[in-house]
């Protein structure tokens, strides 16, 4: 069952921040907010993760609502190269328990 | 760092054989994790390996398998090759501590089955 829904894709104008949002309606207190992105055939690139604070790292930041029930990755100068699949994954965080990867979002930036 | 290494970079087979993928975790990580991608799908689990044992596994029949060695680099094996295993296979490390299970994922390896 997927837990998370996620536009199936987005246009962002290079320079600009991309904003891509994620709903994870049925969250468990324990389950965490994960971020990958996968560019074209390449291996999935983690971004960040958060429980229920916002989180900031050279790459992006997590804005997670109050309520936990959404939350917002931001990319805040996007370029040609964030072209990407980004895929918002809800799960507790323990070592072993594999990644659900969903559809994800279609991020295009646009020159 | 060095990130995790995967080898070959392309395989091509033909229906019947056998494939062999390898893995190279990222130093200091003991656990791997398998996943398949085939073309337009999303990323599948098929196989974690943690201190040389198999962990657990996803949906996919036995003749999909590997080992872990004790260096932590792992191998998959896939056996009696069918079409539909063409696809982008991926490995990923993780530290092995509570509270800790980011994956890093690697470059992956293109298998194509003819």
């Amino acid at each position: 069952d997927a837990k998370t829904t996620q536009p199936t894709s987005m246009d962002c104008a290079e320079g600009r921040a991309a904003n891509l949002p994620c709903n994870h309606s049925t969250i468990s207190g324990n389950e965490y907010v994960y971020w990958y992105r996968q560019i074209h055939s390449q291996g999935p690139q983690y971004i960040i993760h958060g429980l229920k604070n916002n989180e900031t790292n050279e790459m992006a930041s997590l804005i997670i609502t109050e309520d936990r029930k959404s939350s917002t990755l931001i990319l805040p100068h996007a370029t040609l190269r964030d072209t990407a699949v980004y895929y918002c994954i809800v799960r507790v965080r323990n070592y072993g328990q594999n990644f659900v990867f969903g559809p994800g979002t279609r991020l295009s930036v646009l020159p | 760092e060095a990130g995790v290494t995967q080898s070959p970079t392309h395989l091509i087979k033909t229906r019947g054989q056998q494939a062999t993928l390898r893995c190279s975790p990222i130093s200091g990580h003991t656990s791997v994790y398998w996943y398949q991608q085939a073309l337009g799908l999303g990323l599948q689990f098929l196989l974690w390996y943690d201190e040389g044992e198999e962990r657990n596994r996803g949906n996919f029949p036995p003749r999909f398998s590997g080992r872990q060695f004790p260096n932590y680099s792992s191998e998959l094996n896939v056996n009696a090759l069918e079409l539909e295993d063409s696809a982008l296979y991926l490995c990923a490390s993780s530290l092995t501590l509570p509270g800790t299970d980011t994956q890093y994922f690697g470059p992956g390896t293109r298998l194509t089955v003819l």
